[in-house]
């Protein structure tokens, strides 16, 4: 069964600073893979997603991901954080349902404090 | 334009009290997914309709919840004889059918359920 590891709970860091979320998952198949964000009271916003071709993804406000097969990782950065970064990070691959749905399994998702 | 939809926000209920939850999803979208939110299990998929096609209830966690979907758009989950355990955010999400397997789901704020 497909699985996701987010390996840290809360990630502290400075505006300014650098950031690096790791994720790894596991899946037969190639797999689909997603980063959502989720403000207090918000909603899941998507960030970014993987399905095939340049493993380097941009995506809004500023992130990116790495998709390293070897490794199993989809790690998520932002080369400079911004106080309204601080939210909760998940990261989900997507199984494929009988039907053509795209269930999405998540990780435990990452907290991120962001000092001033 | 308009995203998905939630209704109510909160709901506070008694144990044992049934329970209707509901969707309205991004107007053009034919999936549409439910998805749980709890201390315990954290994200976890519930149910996914497609069309007129018969759901997917794979990740309904009892026979005490059910969901349906009147005219391809709304969609209500329904919660029977509630348990503290419950108790949890609920999110819908919504996608287009295009794209295949590559779907991006569109989720909505949630609805807190806190079951005392």
């Amino acid at each position: 069964a497909q699985s996701v590891t987010q390996p840290d709970i809360h990630i502290t860091v400075s505006e300014g600073a650098s950031l690096e979320l790791r994720c790894n998952y596991s899946y037969g198949a190639t797999p689909y893979l997603f980063w959502y964000v989720q403000s207090p009271g918000q909603g899941l916003q998507l960030l970014l997603k993987y399905f095939s071709g340049d493993t380097l993804v941009q995506g809004i406000k500023g992130f990116e991901a790495e998709f390293k097969r070897s490794q199993s990782s989809f790690n998520l950065r932002k080369p400079s954080v911004h106080w309204s970064d601080a939210a909760e990070y998940f990261c989900a691959v997507g199984f494929i349902l009988t039907g053509g749905g795209n269930k999405l399994t998540f990780g435990t998702g990452t907290q991120l404090k962001v000092e001033l | 334009g308009a995203g998905v939809s939630q209704s109510p926000s909160n709901k506070v209920t008694e144990k044992g009290k049934d329970v209707e939850l509901r969707c309205d999803p991004i107007s053009g979208h034919t999936a549409l997914y439910w998805y749980r939110q709890s201390l315990g299990q954290g994200l976890e998929f519930l149910i996914y309709f497609q069309g007129n096609s018969a759901p997917d209830k794979s990740g309904l966690p009892s026979d005490r919840f059910s969901a349906e979907r009147t005219g391809g758009s709304v969609s209500t989950l329904t919660i029977q004889r509630t348990q503290q355990e419950d108790s949890a955010v609920y999110l819908c999400a919504s996608s287009l059918s295009l794209e295949g397997p590559r779907r991006t789901q569109y989720f909505g704020p949630g609805t807190r359920l806190l079951v005392l």
